[in-house]
């Protein structure tokens, strides 16, 4: 059981393009997902807190308008980058929170973007 | 600001030894905390969680809890290669708040 999917695992796009990036909870429902980004040989990042059927809250520093978030059902939350750039490249990874009520998070398998 | 403080390593240990995995927290009012490996490239798993104090086992993972002292651990007995990876501790809970608080992690090489 808590399995996350995301897709897609891999993408390359060029710049000034958006990327959607979709996470989905396979076999429970999570009114909670979180949004990471991992650079190479660095700490993940908590960049948002994605509630379902709400506002998402961005961290301090992660611009709401550039990384787009939507969590429009129990099951699915959708990360988009608005207008890639080369220093958006980096290792995203979703995660939702089990609903068993002591915060247990099962990540997704992680979305490699590259911008060309 | 609620900080999670590991020792990055690498932490080097033999096949078959013991591996001790260190965490220290500072928010005294966190409630959940995790253990989860990362293997390179890939994404973070979640392989103990614990929430009282004292020792939780899970085949050859213990994690250790002592929220006096702030401080969890993980110990993996009989280390395999395939154990070679980073171990991420995250704490939660603090107030209600479900949103995660992670350490950098420490890389544990376990050599044959």
């Amino acid at each position: 059981g808590a399995v996350v999917s995301q897709h897609p695992s891999r993408v390359i796009c060029k710049s000034g393009t958006s990327v959607k990036i979709e996470c989905r909870s396979l076999d429970f429902q999570a009114t909670t997902m979180f949004w990471y980004r991992q650079f190479p040989k660095q700490s993940l990042m908590l960049m948002a807190t994605s509630n379902e059927g709400s506002k998402a809250t961005y961290e301090q520093g992660v611009e709401k308008d550039k990384f787009l978030i939507n969590h429009a059902s129990l099951t699915l939350s959708t990360l988009t980058v608005t207008s890639a750039h080369p220093e958006d490249s980096s290792f995203y990874i979703c995660s939702a929170v089990g609903a068993g009520g002591r915060y247990e998070q099962y990540f997704g398998p992680g979305t490699r973007l590259t911008v060309t | 600001q609620k900080e999670v403080e590991q020792n990055s390593g690498p932490l080097s240990v033999p096949e078959g030894a013991i591996a001790s995995l260190n965490c220290t927290y500072s928010d005294r009012g966190s409630q959940s905390f995790f253990w989860y490996r990362q293997y390179s490239g890939k994404s973070p798993e979640l392989i103990m969680s614990i929430y009282s104090n004292g020792d939780k086992e899970d085949g050859r993972f213990t994690a250790q809890l002592n929220k006096a002292s702030q401080y969890v651990s993980l110990l993996i007995r009989d280390s395999q290669p395939s154990d070679s990876a980073t171990y991420l501790c995250a704490v939660t809970g603090s107030g209600g708040s479900y949103i995660p608080t992670f350490g950098r992690g420490t890389s544990l090489i376990v050599h044959p």
